[in-house]
């Protein structure tokens, strides 16, 4: 059965302050791992996917890598409105198979 | 927001009545799916389809049925509600591009049910 575990829960960072989330995952065969962010009261907001283990992706402060087992999201001199819930999901290689199967997510929080 | 409308955005009913959520796209996607999102658990599948009267279940079915006699309206009912349903609902679509796998998410209905 697939998992996602991401760490921390949550995470409260001065403005300025680099830091990584972390997502690890099992996955009979990985399809696709998704970042997403959540602001509250919205629905989760694509950010980037990757698919293979060494695949980089960028995004203003944000940078997403990827391992066999895990994937980091770098916030680089990260700002207040950078504060929300981050996401991580995968989808495995199962022919048919539809299911995202997403992780509780980390909150983050940006002090000004 | 790729074109993606729930309604209503806020419900709340009583135990062991009817309660159905809609989800309209605008965008002719072909999959659309419904998650429920419930705190200590990730967003978690009920249903998809794959097309006009084509569904599916996911890991959260039982409780949920599903209809889509057009492609752009997928419909999620409750037959009878319960308090474990409590939850907020989210539609989504998967980008047709390519070899796409992307999902994107409506905004979400709150369902409270007492």
């Amino acid at each position: 059965e697939d998992q996602v575990t991401q760490s921390p829960e949550a995470l409260r960072l001065q403005e300025g302050e680099s830091s990584s989330l972390n997502c690890s995952y099992t996955v009979s065969g990985l399809r696709g791992l998704f970042w997403y962010r959540q602001d509250p009261g919205k629905g989760p907001e694509f950010l980037f996917t990757l698919y293979s283990a060494g695949e980089e992706k960028e995004k203003e402060r944000l940078k997403a890598t990827l391992t066999k087992k895990e994937s980091f999201l770098h916030i680089t001199a990260p700002k207040p409105e950078d504060s929300a819930t981050y996401l991580c999901a995968v989808r495995d290689s199962n022919f048919g198979n539809e299911k995202l199967t997403f992780g509780t997510g980390t909150r983050l929080t940006i002090i000004p | 927001d790729a074109g993606i409308t729930q309604s209503p955005r806020h419900k709340v009913t009583e135990t062991g009545t009817p309660v159905t959520l809609r989800c309209h796209q605008t965008e002719n996607h072909r999959y659309m799916y419904w998650y429920r999102q419930d705190p200590g658990h990730g967003l978690r599948l009920i249903h998809y389809s794959y097309g006009v009267k084509d569904t599916d279940k996911g890991e959260v079915s039982d409780g949920y049925s599903v209809s889509r006699s057009k492609t752009e309206d997928f419909l999620l009912t409750l037959e009878s509600a319960t308090s474990s349903q409590t939850s907020v609902y989210f539609c989504a679509i998967r980008a047709d591009r390519g070899s796409s796998d992307i999902q994107y998410f409506g905004a979400g209905t709150r369902l409270s049910v007492l």
